[in-house]
């Protein structure tokens, strides 16, 4: 089974910083690398697919970059709604699929 | 409006039965690989099951052998069958559209259905 770490597991920040989340798959997974948001008591909300391509909607304050084994996700001038819960998903190893175990974005 | 929403979540026995439903509006389910994932209170997402456009089902080892996903295409609706239903099955369960091909990302969520099992 491909196992996905995301460090750090939390992250404190203030509004306008700018801020790397790093995810690391045992494996290679190529670029089928996709980033989640969650919210307390919200469903997840796709953010990146692909590794680096941005879903509809999405500011473009977030990006996405890495191919192999080594992802990361930055978020530029961070706003207040996006202190939030981030997870990291490889689409690789279908039909399964597997998270990192989060990074916990709280203000500073 | 591309919309998931669950539903049959509660309080089951350990050993018990449940039976989960995830209703899809705006696109037709048979036409779209969907996915069961959920998250343990306090913990991260897990992967639980994916039903393929032809049918074919897959599951996690953690659940395998005690749940089955279904779909009713008439009703436009997803099921997800729990049996012999464990302590650690406790988690809200989401329904999810995957991409159906690399990389297999899932774009549309619904808002999920808490399951308990407790005694």
């Amino acid at each position: 089974d491909i196992q996905m770490t995301q460090s750090p597991s939390s992250l404190s920040a203030s509004v306008g910083d700018r801020v790397t989340i790093t995810c690391r798959a045992s494996q290679s997974i190529s670029t089928y690398l996709n980033w989640y948001q969650q919210k307390p008591g919200k469903a997840p909300k796709l953010l990146i697919y692909a590794a680096s391509s941005l879903q509809g909607g999405v500011p473009s304050r977030f990006s996405g970059s890495g191919s192999g084994s080594d992802f990361t996700l930055t978020i530029t001038s961070l706003q207040l709604e996006d202190f939030a819960t981030y997870y990291c998903q490889q689409g690789y190893s279908t039909p399964t699929c597997t998270f990192g175990q989060g990074t916990k974005l709280e203000v500073k | 409006e591309v919309q998931l929403v669950e539903s049959g979540g509660g309080l089951s026995q350990p050993g018990g039965s449940l039976r989960l439903s995830c209703a899809a509006s705006g696109f037709t389910v048979s036409s779209n690989y969907l996915s069961w994932v959920r998250q343990a209170p306090g913990k991260g997402l897990e992967w639980v099951s994916i039903i393929y456009t032809g049918g074919s089902t897959y599951y996690a080892d953690s659940v395998k052998g005690r749940v089955t996903i279904s779909r009713d295409n008439s009703k436009n609706t997803l099921f997800l069958q729990m049996n012999s239903l464990r302590a650690e099955d406790t988690a809200v369960y989401y329904c999810a559209r995957n991409s159906g091909s690399y990389p297999y990302y899932m774009d549309v969520w619904g808002e999920g259905t808490t399951v308990t099992v407790s005694s």
